[in-house]
């Protein structure tokens, strides 16, 4: 069975860092492209990065671009956001998602981020 | 970026009821088009891929259709489980942008 634990949220004030992690299990870690999804309180949906097999191939939103590293280490099925220069508005829950065929078939349960001083 | 409009943002209907959900790209992106369900508190659930794919599990009164610009969900007979939000996104090219969302509620 696929499984997705995100964790590392929590509050920080604006400015500050936090490093979120996924722990994946129930499949090959190593042979799948990962990504990070958030959603605001009461909003919808946004894509925030992906991450190729071996982790030579990263993309971001705009919004977060030189804030937010995504990086893996497939030696312990874990993937990571490090974030930077935290704001208000990148306050919400993230999720750790595992691609399938150019979408996102599987979830994490989401990890709350709270920016707010 | 490609913009992703999804109609009607909420809609209220009855058990039973034939539902459509459409979602319009902002240029063509064949059919690089995914649509996920999210219930209050839960993380999303992915329902259909690569435009017109029922993921494995989802239930075939599910189907979604369209090619290019425009696309469409539909549930063919609501049931009480399928009230929740609905999200297209395309993955044509990054950033994997989402529509913002159609609530579906009880009539």
């Amino acid at each position: 069975e696929v499984q997705l634990v995100e964790s590392g949220g929590g509050l920080v004030q604006p400015g500050g860092s936090l490093r979120l992690s996924c722990a994946a299990s129930g499949f090959t870690f190593s042979n799948y492209w990962m990504g990070w999804v958030r959603q605001a309180p009461g909003k919808g949906l946004e894509w925030v990065a992906n991450i190729d097999q071996d982790g030579s191939d990263k993309y971001y939103v705009d919004s977060v671009k030189g804030r937010f590293t995504i990086s893996r280490d497939n030696a312990e099925n874990s993937l990571y956001l490090q974030m930077n220069s935290l704001r208000a508005e990148d306050t919400g829950v993230y999720y750790c998602a595992r691609h399938g065929s150019r979408c996102f078939n599987y979830w994490g349960q989401g990890t709350l981020v709270t920016v707010s001083s | 970026d490609i913009q992703m409009t999804q109609s009607p943002s909420s809609l209220s209907a009855s058990v039973g009821d034939r539902v459509t959900i459409t979602c319009r790209a902002s240029q063509s992106i064949s059919s690089y088009l995914n649509w996920y369900q999210q219930k209050p508190g839960k993380a999303p659930t992915l329902l259909i891929y690569a435009a017109s794919s029922l993921q494995s599990g989802v239930p075939s009164r599910f189907s979604a259709s369209g090619s290019g610009t425009d696309f469409t969900l539909t549930i063919s007979s609501l049931q009480a489980e399928d009230f929740a939000t609905y999200y297209c996104q395309q993955t044509y090219s990054p950033p994997w942008t989402f529509g913002r969302g159609t609530k579906v509620e009880i009539k």
